[in-house]
């Protein structure tokens, strides 16, 4: 079983649509939580930290649940400069960044 | 300049060959990272050094060596290059407040082994 598992995708949702990507992980000594962007042969950026209590960031919301140990990310009013994957990111209580595999985002006119 | 510079941008080599993939940053961070990034298995890390001197495998470190020459510089190096080496090659470093600033990648390198 991956660590940190997530729906490849591909999603493709019209412009201004809500969409909404979910991430598991399987260690319960994960201490913190990431959602990171990448485009499409380029290099992984932060997008946002997810905290315990949940955190918005503009159109983009990020929540926690420690006891099922999932994390997730909600994209509001999508634009399409939103088309990228979007990586689930958990750092290990070793002090190292475990990746998902990435749900792929595709927003169409 | 970009904070992460990683050379080259994209390399074909031949099975055997010896390569080295570089890496140099300016953010003045001490931790410093080697990942691979292969479809459909997302990015696993290599090695990893906290500082000069210190050198940690990570999970898939086989056929592959390190060389933290100073703060700023991080080499990856296949010893003897196989086709299922053929990936996409990232490395990172880390600031103090990884909530606030993540990991700082560089734009890859794009090996090819054939």
């Amino acid at each position: 079983r991956k660590e940190v598992e997530q729906d490849p995708g591909p999603f493709n949702v019209p412009e201004g649509a809500t969409v909404a990507f979910n991430c598991t992980y399987s260690n319960s000594a994960s201490q913190s939580f990431f959602w990171y962007r990448q485009d499409c042969r380029k290099e992984p950026k932060l997008l946002m930290s997810v905290y315990s209590s949940g955190n918005e960031d503009g159109r983009f919301t990020a929540q926690l649940n420690r006891a099922s140990q999932y994390i997730s990310l909600l994209i509001r009013d999508s634009k399409l400069s939103d088309s990228a994957t979007y990586l689930c990111v958990v750092l290990h209580n070793t002090d190292k960044l475990i990746f998902g595999t990435g749900t792929r985002l595709q927003v169409f006119p | 300049d970009a904070d992460v510079t990683q050379t080259p941008r994209n390399r074909i080599t031949k099975t055997g060959k010896r390569i080295m993939l570089e890496c140099s940053q300016t953010k003045g961070h001490d931790r410093m990272y080697w990942y691979r990034q292969d479809p459909g298995l997302g990015l696993r890390l290599i090695y990893y050094s906290f500082d000069v001197k210190d050198i940690n495998k990570g999970e898939i470190s086989d056929g592959y060596s390190v060389s933290r020459q100073a703060q700023a510089k991080f080499s990856l190096s296949l010893e003897s290059a196989i086709p299922n080496q053929t990936a996409l090659y990232f490395c990172a470093t880390r600031g103090a407040d990884l909530t606030l600033d993540g990991y700082t990648f560089g734009s890859g390198t794009r090996l090819t082994v054939v």
